[in-house]
This record gives C-alpha cells, sequence and structure tokens, in this order.
C-alpha cells in the first residue's frame, strides 16, 4: 500500500500569509497515461471533502487561484499564496494510481 | 447539478448488517465508476471499493475484503454498499464518491455506528 506522509500536521497561519503544507509518497505516483494522480482535497467541520487540485496541479472549477499544487515523484507541495478564514480545516493529500487508493493523514490548518 | 445522496446508516450490534444506498443525479451514471469511502470519527480518509461503470470491475480494501459488497443499477443510478460482519471498527462516515481515482464529487454521507 502506498503511504502519503504530510507535513506539517498542524499549520497555524497568519491572515494573509503564506501556507505550504508537504505530501511525500512511499513510491512513486506516475500511472500508466503518463500522470501523476495526486490530488489535494479541503474539509472543513462536518462537511464533506472538497477537491481543491487534481493530478498534482490542475486547480478545480471555482478554487481560488491562491491556491496552488506542484510536484512529481514522490514529493508534492500544495501552496495557499494567502491565507484567508474560510481556508481553516483539514488538508488532505489523495493518490489515485496504486489500488488500494490512499489518502495522506491530514494537515489541520488554523488561524493564529 | 451533481448529487449524490447515501442514505442507509444507523446504529447496529457487532456482527450485524446494513446496506447503504447512494442515489446519483446530475451526471451520466452510467459512464462512471463509483467509489465508496469511509472516515471514522476524528479520523482520516480510506478508501473501500470502487466499481466499474458496468459492475464487472470491482475492487475492495482489504480492511473489507470478505465483509462488503459493493453493487449498482444504473436504471436506478444507485450504487449500494452491502455490509456484513460489522466490527466496532467499522464505525464511521461513509461517502460515496465519483469518478474513480479522481473523487471529483462526494455526498454528503450516511453514518455506521457499531455498538453493543
Amino acid at each position: 500500500e502506498v503511504v502519503l506522509t504530510q507535513s506539517p500536521l498542524s499549520l497555524p497561519v497568519t491572515l494573509g500569509q503564506p501556507a505550504t503544507i508537504s505530501c511525500r509518497s512511499s513510491q512513486g505516483l506516475v500511472y500508466s497515461d503518463g500522470t501523476d494522480f495526486l490530488h489535494w482535497f479541503h474539509q472543513r467541520p462536518g462537511q464533506s471533502p472538497r477537491r481543491l487540485i487534481y493530478k498534482v496541479s490542475n486547480r478545480d472549477s471555482g478554487v481560488p487561484d491562491r491556491f496552488s499544487g506542484s510536484g512529481s515523484g514522490t514529493d508534492f507541495t500544495l501552496k495557499i499564496s494567502r491565507v484567508e478564514a474560510e481556508d481553516v480545516g483539514i488538508y488532505y493529500c489523495m493518490q489515485g494510481t496504486h489500488w488500494p487508493w490512499t489518502f495522506g493523514q491530514g494537515t489541520k490548518v488554523e488561524i493564529k | 447539478q451533481v448529487q449524490l445522496v447515501e442514505s442507509g446508516g444507523g446504529l447496529v450490534k457487532p456482527g450485524g448488517s446494513l446496506r447503504l444506498s447512494c442515489v446519483a443525479s446530475g451526471f451520466n451514471f452510467t459512464a462512471y465508476y463509483m467509489n465508496w469511502i469511509r472516515q471514522a470519527p476524528g479520523k482520516g480518509l480510506e478508501w473501500l471499493s470502487y466499481i466499474s461503470s458496468s459492475g464487472s470491475d470491482i475492487m475492495y480494501a482489504d480492511s473489507v475484503m470478505g465483509r462488503f459488497t459493493i453493487s449498482r443499477d444504473n436504471a436506478k443510478k444507485s450504487v449500494y454498499l452491502e455490509m456484513n460482519s460489522l466490527r466496532v471498527e467499522d464505525t464511521a462516515m461513509y461517502f460515496c464518491a465519483y469518478p474513480a481515482r479522481l473523487a471529483r464529487e462526494w455526498g454528503q454521507g450516511t453514518m455506521v455506528t457499531v455498538s453493543s
């Protein structure tokens, strides 16, 4: 099973400041079509996860452009350029390349 | 717009059974793989199973293999999760999501509690 390790697990941030979350995979995530099925989700308390970024760097419709994803191989990153109050919650990376598809442990973002 | 509505959760004793349903709308259900994912209270996310558009391709996580069965009815735009031999550790919110390996859309979930 592919293990995704996120860091940090807790991220206190100041409004308007940037935030970066890392996701490291125990093995490469290149699928047979040449793409990395590495995605990022945001979950607020009591809500379902919402996908923000798919295939490493593609922003979903309606996702603010302050969110960006990057990476390759086994190291991936989610960046928030300027954190807003609505960005609090838990962020998960997820791989859909190797079955069973797996999630990282989650990173809790809160406002300082 | 896309909607996934789960139902069927509830309180069940260890060893018992439940059948979860997920009704889809707003997209071409028959064209997509469907998935079940769960989240134990205060914990992370675990992908449980997927089923292909025709139902011929099915996979399970080891944690539920042999106990849970995924199925679908394309005429009813529904996917199901039959859960048997339930354990306390199966207590979780259960979500359906699509498409496979991308999980763009999720339902609101249905809560399953396994307790004596």
